[in-house]
């Protein structure tokens, strides 16, 4: 049974430029939550990804956006990079119909020099 | 909006040794699910235990129980016979059930730190 996979695992970009990021959730597994981790910090959410469609947004600005393919896979897409976007960039996959349960990925430690 | 609190940055437990790690957190709801989520050196987020807010049974998985107070708003983890593979971030999370509402919150984190 596949778990969440996220690709790249360590990213480094400059100053604004963009970056985008890739996850393919648990298999059977139809929305994907992203998150960011900051160093010592608990996970904050982003955005979640269902049917498609953005269903919920957390507090980050538009410069963050995403989309869900038809494979249920997902891109979270960062333009203008800001030294302060320099984090752990968790995904994570549910049942759109049960989502209690959230299964994380690995991450992408993006570093903005 | 929810709050979580975890007051414990860091704790330590000698092998084999029971260790409780605490979390409150702020709500009105009363329809939510509470998470423990483990975060080892290697960075992948496991589901550790969830508890139902409906229900007054605490959870139980394996050597990891919680103690749920909602009237407290108090979800505490305790591992038992603890392992050198339990050394990790240990987060809480809260889920608001219902509505438009799909995020995880999460709490500041606890390093735990298992001593042979």
């Amino acid at each position: 049974d596949a778990g969440v996979t996220q690709s790249p695992t360590h990213l480094i970009k400059t100053r604004g430029q963009q970056v985008t990021l890739r996850c393919s959730p648990k298999s059977g597994h139809d929305t994907v939550s992203w998150y960011q981790q900051a160093l010592g910090q608990g996970p904050q959410f982003i955005f979640q990804y269902y049917e498609e469609e953005e269903r919920q947004r957390g507090n980050f600005p538009d410069r963050f956006s995403g989309h869900q393919f038809p494979n249920y896979s997902s891109e979270l897409n960062v333009n203008a990079l800001l030294l302060g976007d320099s984090a752990l960039y968790l995904c994570a996959s549910s049942l759109g119909q049960g989502i209690y349960e959230q299964y994380f990925g690995p991450g992408t430690r993006l570093t903005v020099t | 909006a929810q709050t979580v609190t975890q007051s414990q940055p860091e704790m330590s437990v000698q092998e084999a040794e029971t260790v409780t790690l605490s979390c409150t957190y702020d709500t009105s709801e009363n329809n939510y699910y509470l998470f423990w989520y483990k975060q080892p050196p290697s960075r992948q987020m496991i589901l550790v235990i969830r508890q139902e807010a409906y229900k007054q049974q605490n959870a139980t998985e394996n050597r990891f129980s919680v103690n749920f107070q909602k009237a407290a708003k108090s979800f505490s983890l305790k591992i038992s016979d603890s392992q050198l593979g339990d050394t990790a971030m240990y987060f809480c999370a809260f889920l608001k059930l219902g509505g438009s509402n799909y995020k995880l919150t999460f709490g500041k984190g606890t390093l735990l730190t298992v001593n042979p």
